[in-house]
């Protein structure tokens, strides 16, 4: 079965850092990008950024730059992002995407909850 | 990077047709938007109901289609039912970059 498993809910204050990951089984972890999309309570989704993990390359919404690191690890099959200088804005669902066009999978991770409060 | 631009909300009766249309599909420089339309339920991921604007995965119903004309996509529910009741994002792929519309909900009379 396609899955992608994400890390529990996470608490975090003002201005610290928050690591997400995103464990991959399935399908070969190279051959689709992980896409990281967030969704704040009540909003809409919001698309952050993707990583390639056959070659790490990255690609970043213009909102993130300089606050979000994607990386991926395929020792372990596995995803992350990182937001950093979190504010309460940041308080949402963050979603991992595995999905390359023109490829029909679409799978996403179950989704891990990020409060940001002091 | 522009959000796509979705109606807030349409509403249908069983049986009847609704289309949730998504203006800002089309890229200046010419690029290939890559459409998708994703179904998400309270609390649950996204689902992948169309893809490459017009096409539908194995086991979504065919009561959804897609279309894409210019510089707007649309998605059309065909035949209203109560479990469709939910929420729907356009979404555009360039390659590079991806966004999505605010989203619709859609509610059965």
């Amino acid at each position: 079965e396609v899955q992608l498993v994400q890390s529990g809910a996470e608490v975090r204050e003002p201005g610290a850092t928050v690591k997400i990951s995103c464990r991959v089984s399935g399908y070969t972890f190279t051959d689709y990008y992980i896409h990281w999309v967030r969704q704040a309570p009540g909003k809409g989704l919001e698309w952050m950024g993707r990583v390639d993990p056959d070659d790490g390359l990255t690609i970043y919404a213009k909102k993130f730059r300089g606050r979000v690191v994607l990386s991926a690890d395929t020792s372990i099959d596995t995803a992350y992002m990182e937001l950093s200088s979190l504010r309460s804005e940041d308080t949402a669902v963050y979603y991992c995407r595995g999905w390359r066009p023109p490829s029909v999978m679409d799978v996403w991770g179950q989704g891990t909850t990020v409060t940001v409060s002091s | 990077q522009s959000a796509l631009t979705q109606p807030r909300s349409v509403s249908g009766s069983p049986g009847q047709s609704v289309t949730i249309p998504c203006t800002g599909t089309s890229s200046a420089d010419g690029a290939y938007n890559y459409v998708s339309w994703h179904q998400q339920d309270p609390g649950k991921a996204p689902k992948l109901i169309i893809y490459d604007a017009n096409k539908r995965p194995s086991g979504v119903p065919d009561r959804f289609s897609g279309s894409k004309s210019g510089n707007t996509a649309s998605l059309t529910i065909s035949g209203l039912q109560a479990v469709d009741e939910a929420d729907y994002y356009c979404s555009s792929y360039t390659g590079r970059y991806m966004v999505f519309g605010g989203g619709t909900k859609v509610t059965v009379l």
